[in-house]
């Protein structure tokens, strides 16, 4: 198995761009799960999906940030527009979604932003 | 809310001696238990985990875990370690959400191996 699979690996973007990043989950996982992590504040979960749907979306910071996962082997996370502060490696996670399973992280996609 | 504090930033330890990593969480119920490892540049993979029954736990690579209720500990110890241990080690506590486990994670442990 490929694993989770995350791109792009690294993004450096100016302030008030838009930034895309994609995240295509282990095949046969339902729930994915998107953490931003940062010497600040560790490891935050942003949002999660089951089944496609978005069921927790509280960790999102403001309304800059969005997520959406149209199908289940495809989600994205956009910053519109970004900021200095949006600066992390944020993280992709898939698991079966029951009880006891495990996440799989993705690599990561390291972000920054100037 | 949940919540988890791993009270030591950074640990060195020698090649072949013992180790131990310290987790207190704080959850109102029987908590759900993990420990990840992330090597640089990577993401996290997980070691162990917890969710019922023996409270000791075995895990990859040679790691176990004692869940210690009494205490509110879920300690990380390996009896030699490896070079190839230096890492970042994350405590996280779960609860049940719409049939997932919910992660809150500490703030990390970064174990340095010397010769």
């Amino acid at each position: 198995d490929a694993g989770v699979i995350q791109s792009p690996r690294h993004e450096v973007t100016e302030m008030g761009q838009e930034v895309t990043l994609r995240c295509k989950p282990i095949s046969g996982h339902n729930s994915l799960f998107w953490y931003r992590q940062t010497m600040m504040r560790g490891l935050e979960l942003l949002i999660y999906f089951n089944n496609n749907v978005p069921i927790d979306d509280s960790g999102m910071p403001e309304d800059r940030f969005s997520a959406k996962m149209p199908n289940a082997s495809f989600s994205t996370l956009k910053i519109q527009p970004s900021e200095p502060r949006d600066s992390a490696v944020y993280f992709c996670a898939s698991t079966i979604g029951t009880l006891g399973g495990t996440q799989y992280f993705g690599p990561g996609t390291r972000l920054l932003v100037l | 809310a949940q919540s988890v504090t791993q009270p030591d930033i950074h640990i060195t330890v020698s090649e072949g001696a013992s180790l131990e990593l310290r987790c207190n969480y704080s959850y109102g119920a029987t908590p759900y238990l993990f420990w990840y490892v992330q090597s640089p540049g990577q993401g996290l993979q997980l070691l162990l985990k917890y969710f019922s029954g023996d409270t000791l736990v075995q895990g990859i690579k040679g790691f176990e875990a004692e869940f210690k209720r009494s205490q509110s500990s879920f300690n990380l110890r390996k009896p030699s370690v490896h070079w190839s241990d230096a890492a970042e080690y994350f405590c996280a506590v779960g609860r049940s959400n719409f049939g997932n486990e919910k992660l809150t994670f500490g703030t990390g442990t970064r174990l340095t191996i010397i010769p």
